[in-house]
């Protein structure tokens, strides 16, 4: 079965910790993205990655950077959190071999920034 | 104009009632229609998919695409308690590897 994975279902952190959150997917997927998701913003993207090593910037880059250091791991890290990163964060994985663009979504990251 | 337009409601039905969700698109590219279904505290899941125009029927579900229109349309029939969820239209133009996400509706069924 497909699985994509979140380290953390909720994190609860400081204002200027660094904060990372893993994902990891077991589909052999080139494409994984990472969003967030707000209440009367919807999903918004903040990082995707199409390669190993490789990265592009998303709709709201700023305040995150991205790392995939293998192709089932991408991890999104807060350099300083800021309570207006609270959020849910969801990780998705995808195939360009499938033709449709489906994602395929982990459970969600739940961080609350005090 | 966005590019993806959905009613976040929220929608209440009762039971067995008839759904009707729905979103508008102003890129004539897209090519790829789906609807994900999100239970509260899950991620996303993907519900249907749709390529180009016309219907497609999966058990009490029906996906719509109207390109002419650029409308887009998810019925359920016999709603049940477990359909209350939140449901987000997607659409992919088939040359990037983004999708396009609607704000999704949050839906509740009551028994």
């Amino acid at each position: 079965d497909v699985k994509v994975t979140q380290s953390s279902r909720y994190l609860v952190k400081r204002t200027g910790e660094k904060v990372f959150l893993e994902c990891v997917q077991d589909m052999d997927h080139e494409n994984m993205f990472w969003y967030r998701q707000d209440p009367g913003l919807g999903l918004r993207l903040i990082y995707f990655s199409y390669d190993v090593k490789m990265k592009e910037k998303g709709d709201i880059p700023e305040g995150y950077s991205v790392s995939r250091e293998k192709k089932e791991r991408f991890s999104l890290i807060l350099e300083s959190a800021s309570t207006n990163q609270t959020s849910m964060y969801l990780c998705a994985s995808s195939s360009p071999r499938e033709n449709t663009g489906e994602l395929f979504f982990g459970e969600g990251s739940r961080l609350t920034v005090l | 104009q966005k590019e993806v337009e959905q009613d976040p409601g929220p929608l209440s039905v009762p039971e067995g009632a008839i759904v009707s969700l729905n979103c508008t698109y102003s890129n004539s590219a897209f090519q790829y229609f789906m609807w994900y279904r999100q239970y509260s505290r899950k991620g996303p899941e993907l519900l249907m998919y749709t390529y180009s125009s016309g219907n497609k029927e999966d058990g009490r579900f029906t996906a719509q695409v109207d390109k002419s229109s650029k409308y887009i349309s998810l019925f359920i029939r016999d709603s049940q308690p477990s359909d209350s969820a939140t449901y987000l239209c997607a659409m992919w133009g088939g040359s990037n590897y983004k999708l396009t996400f609607g704000k999704g509706t949050l839906l509740t069924v009551n028994p």
